[in-house]
């Protein structure tokens, strides 16, 4: 099976900065990379899909990249709001398979 | 407007039996391949079944296959889970979530999720 892993675990940023989580995949998986959002209590949002497309209503701040095995997720400026956990998870092949999570907190 | 809500949680002895049920609404159900997905207190998000709009193809992890079923009536616009033989390590809130992109594809809609809680 195809593992996902994130980095960092955890990680603390001011409001305005630039913040990039990274996800890399144990075997190469195309673009079919998605990043979700979970806020503390509640249920998890799809940001982006396709590694790089932004779901409809998400902020633009949000930007993903990459292809293959090594993808990220940016916020460009960071606001109060986004303050919580970022999952990576891996699609179109089973078992679909989620990153550990990297907890965003505002410094 | 999509609705999911999922019922059928609670508290149950390890080697005891659930049917998780998820109730779907403001879609053509029959038309969305459909997924269970957990999230054990504290920790991270873990698929755990799919299942065609159908209900002729389903799909499980490695952790639950031949312990849990997945299944569906299109008639009754609801999505199940059999989970057997639970285990504490089954403990979790169980999400009831719409696929887009077909069966193995994103999560697209949620439901707000129903705690199963394994222990004696």
């Amino acid at each position: 099976d195809i593992q996902m892993t994130q980095s960092p675990s955890s990680l603390s940023a001011s409001v305005g900065d630039s913040v990039t989580i990274t996800c890399r995949a144990s075997q190469g998986i195309s673009n079919y990379l998605a990043w979700y959002q979970q806020k503390p209590g509640k249920v998890p949002k799809l940001l982006i899909y396709v590694a790089s497309t932004l779901q409809s209503g998400v902020p633009s701040r949000f930007s993903g990249s990459g292809s293959g095995t090594d993808f990220t997720l940016t916020i460009s400026s960071l606001q109060p709001e986004d303050v919580a956990t970022y999952y990576c998870q891996k699609y179109n092949s089973a078992p679909i398979t989620f990153g550990q999570g990297t907890r965003l907190e505002i410094k | 407007e999509v609705q999911l809500l999922e019922s059928g949680g609670g508290l149950v002895q390890p080697g005891g039996s659930l049917r998780l049920s998820c109730a779907a609404s403001g879609f053509t159900f029959s038309s969305y391949a459909m997924s269970w997905v957990r999230q054990a207190p504290g920790k991270g998000l873990e698929w755990v079944s799919a299942i065609s709009g159908s209900g002729r193809t389903t799909y499980y992890a490695n952790s639950v296959k031949g312990q849990f079923t997945i299944s569906r009536d299109n008639s009754k616009n609801t999505l199940y889970l059999q989970m057997n033989d639970l285990r504490a390590e089954d403990t979790a809130v169980y999400y009831c979530a719409r696929l887009w992109f077909g069966e193995l594809g994103l999560f697209e809609y949620w439901g707000q999720g129903t705690l199963v809680t394994v222990s004696s």
